[in-house]
């Protein structure tokens, strides 16, 4: 079944850890995203790719790197992590400007930073 | 700054009609989203408006009124299923798109 795969689902880490956020996606979509989501708060872009080669920074990007070595994988790295650093972490992709935007999002991640 | 509010949460009965108001400010328009995430779960695109005026889905209808700054979700024939958040956004000039804090519709039998 064509789709995002994010990996892990949940993970617990201590503080100053370093960590990386997994997410692959089949279905040959131009753009990559990695959002955050807080509750009572909006998704927030941390960075985005919006093709293989390249990457941006989006709202939250600091404390966190991404790199787009290829079409299908966009994983998310966390150097040192913090507890503020804790939240649900969603990778996803669309085909591009221009179009509907349509975004196709992965299970998510839940992050606990203690 | 760039905004979009919608109200927190909102109660409906089954079989009932509801209506989710989204208002924006944003830095130009490039189109209106509405995505469906049920608890613990995704995002899920539900509708796309770029142009004024009503879409229409199956029970789901979507407004937009460019002018305003103002979109709305209507949902008809409510369902137990239909319990989720409903999430607005806004792709801006830049085509970065810019969430709102989303509506918990909850649905009582």
């Amino acid at each position: 079944i064509a789709g995002i795969t994010q990996a892990p689902t949940s993970q617990i880490l201590a503080a100053g850890r370093r960590m990386t956020l997994r997410c692959t996606q089949d279905m040959r979509h131009n753009a990559m995203y990695w959002y955050r989501q807080d509750l009572g708060l909006g998704l927030r872009l941390i960075h985005y790719s919006n093709t293989a080669g390249t990457t941006g920074k989006g709202e939250v990007p600091d404390g966190y790197s991404v790199s787009r070595a290829n079409t299908d994988d966009f994983p998310l790295t966390l150097a040192s992590a913090v507890p503020s650093q804790t939240s649900v972490y969603f990778c996803a992709s669309s085909d591009g400007q221009g179009d509907t935007g349509e975004l196709f999002f992965g299970e998510g991640s839940r992050l606990t930073v203690l | 700054g760039q905004n979009i509010d919608q109200p927190t949460e909102m109660t409906a009965t089954e079989g009932a009609i509801v209506q989710i108001n989204c208002t924006y400010q944003t830095s130009g328009f490039n189109g209106l989203f509405w995505y469906q995430q049920h608890a613990g779960e995704a995002p899920t695109f539900l509708s796309y408006n770029v142009l004024d005026g009503l879409e229409e889905k199956g029970r789901f209808s979507s407004f937009l009124s460019r002018s305003k700054g103002y979109s709305y979700l209507l949902l008809k024939e409510l369902q137990m299923k239909d319990s989720a958040s409903y999430l607005c956004a806004v792709m801006d000039s830049n085509y970065q798109l810019i969430w709102g804090a989303g509506t918990k519709l909850i649905i009582k039998p």
